[in-house]
């Protein structure tokens, strides 16, 4: 069975500080995506950044990186030099690549940033 | 080229009605999910449906909801006899083939 473990409930940073947010999984499937979301008070799904589980490099995205250790079945993101829009719950998930299958998510991580 | 478009944003039922929520995928996604989410919770998987099919109901209550994806038509999310304990927020995607989602705005359910 597939899982996603979020264990920081919330965080606070201080703006322009970089934050990382952590997300562990368990899959017995070679081949898997791993996906992060943002989703502001207004209440939407925002797909912030992708990975592929044999890609050879980490996932980039402006200020969003994924630090990719697949050994240790973590997936943390990264946001380099946060801002009061960085505001939000931030969700990690999970898919069986390549297949018909539904996403799987964590509990999320409710991040502030204070000015 | 429209998003994934969910109607209505909100919707406030009385215990024991009906509620009908609704999702019109991307042009050219033929593979539709739905998703629950309680307050400050994450997202559960609720089912997942083709064009005509249901592929994969498990996170689906096995009474009073059910859900449908018509040849022709958006997705409907159907919950009978609705009780405080179903509002929350109900969110579709929708992809082409099976990676790539794109999420809707979401629903947002209050029973009273």
């Amino acid at each position: 069975a597939q899982k996603i473990t979020q264990t920081q409930p919330g965080m606070f940073v201080q703006e322009k500080e970089a934050v990382t947010l952590d997300c562990t999984y368990d899959t017995s499937d070679p081949s898997y995506g791993l996906f992060w979301y943002k989703q502001p008070s207004s209440g939407e799904m925002i797909f912030l950044i992708y990975q592929g589980s044999y890609d050879q490099q980490n996932a980039t995205e402006g200020r969003y990186s994924l630090n990719f250790q697949k050994a240790r079945k973590s997936a943390n993101l990264v946001i380099s030099a946060s801002q009061l829009g960085d505001s939000a719950m931030y969700f990690c998930a999970m898919k069986r690549k390549n297949r018909d299958d539904k996403i799987i998510f964590g509990k999320g991580t409710r991040l502030h940033i204070l000015p | 080229n429209a998003g994934v478009m969910q109607n209505p944003r909100h919707l406030v039922r009385r215990r024991g009605q009906e509620a009908r929520l609704r999702c019109s995928p991307m042009k050219g996604h033929s593979h539709v999910y739905w998703y629950r989410q309680l307050p400050e919770e994450g997202l559960k998987f609720m089912v997942y449906l083709q064009k005509e099919n249901i592929i994969d109901e498990s996170g689906m209550p096995k009474e009073r909801f059910s859900a449908e994806f018509p040849k022709e038509g958006p997705s409907i999310l159907r919950i009978q006899q609705v009780v405080r304990g179903d509002s929350a927020a109900y969110f579709c995607a929708s992809s082409q083939s099976g990676d790539g989602y794109t999420f809707g705005s979401g629903t947002r359910l209050t029973v009273v």
